[in-house]
């Protein structure tokens, strides 16, 4: 199957710096990346949609300048949470499709952002 | 808009058969997938439907109505390392996915 690789897995970080996430699709051409955040007991909220090439979409309420996702290539898109503070800490997740790959959706590992 | 109900909790024993129920309305419905998430992990793939009826994997089966806007995931021969959470997601156009809010299910020696 596709594989989707996420990093880093786990990071802390100082109120106030910016994190970049990747997500790398190792077999495949994606086409399209999904990122998503999931806070403790809940369920995976999308934030943002990639199109390779092109900005990315975010969905209401997801402050797009203070979470930069970037899709410059097929292979991989990068997500910086920049100015974080303490209520950005979350679990974000990526998920990738790509032509031929059908209905499944391919998520990387997650990311389990800290900010103290 | 759209949205997804599902039960928050289910507990069961080993052994046991379970359904997880799941209704949805949304718009540009394409199909309705099923995904398990252990704790700290990331969801992983179990099942879709794009068509009414059953589809039967191994222990686990999920079933859809369209007309009724309904799903649900079966869950046979219970064992412990199916306590996780599932989650039904809708698929729209662009692959793109809605998660209902979870189900955590406790399987009880």
């Amino acid at each position: 199957g596709a594989v989707v690789s996420q990093h880093p897995s786990r990071v802390i970080c100082k109120s106030g710096t910016s994190v970049k996430i990747e997500c790398r699709s190792l077999d495949f051409q994606a086409t399209t990346m999904f990122w998503y955040r999931q806070f403790p007991k809940q369920s995976l909220m999308l934030m943002a949609t990639s199109n390779e090439g092109s900005k990315a979409t975010y969905e209401q309420g997801v402050e797009k300048d203070k979470f930069l996702i970037n899709h410059a290539s097929l292979t991989l898109s990068t997500l910086t949470v920049t100015s974080a503070h303490p209520e950005d800490s979350s679990f974000y997740i990526c998920s990738a499709s790509g032509q031929g790959l059908g209905t499944e959706a391919f998520f990387g590992q997650g990311t389990r952002l800290t900010v103290v | 808009g759209q949205s997804l109900e599902q039960p928050s909790e289910v507990t069961a024993v080993e052994g046991a058969i379970v359904q997880i129920n799941c209704t949805y309305q949304t718009s540009g419905f394409y199909g309705l997938s099923w995904y398990q998430q252990h704790d700290g992990g990331a969801p992983t793939f179990l099942s879709y439907n794009a068509l009414d009826g059953l589809e039967e994997t191994g222990r686990f089966s999920s079933f859809l109505s369209r007309s009724d806007s309904y799903g649900y995931l079966l869950l046979q021969e219970l064992q412990m390392k199916d306590s996780a959470s599932y989650f039904c997601a809708v698929s729209r156009r662009g692959q793109n996915f809605v998660f209902g809010p979870g189900t955590r299910l406790s399987v009880l020696p």
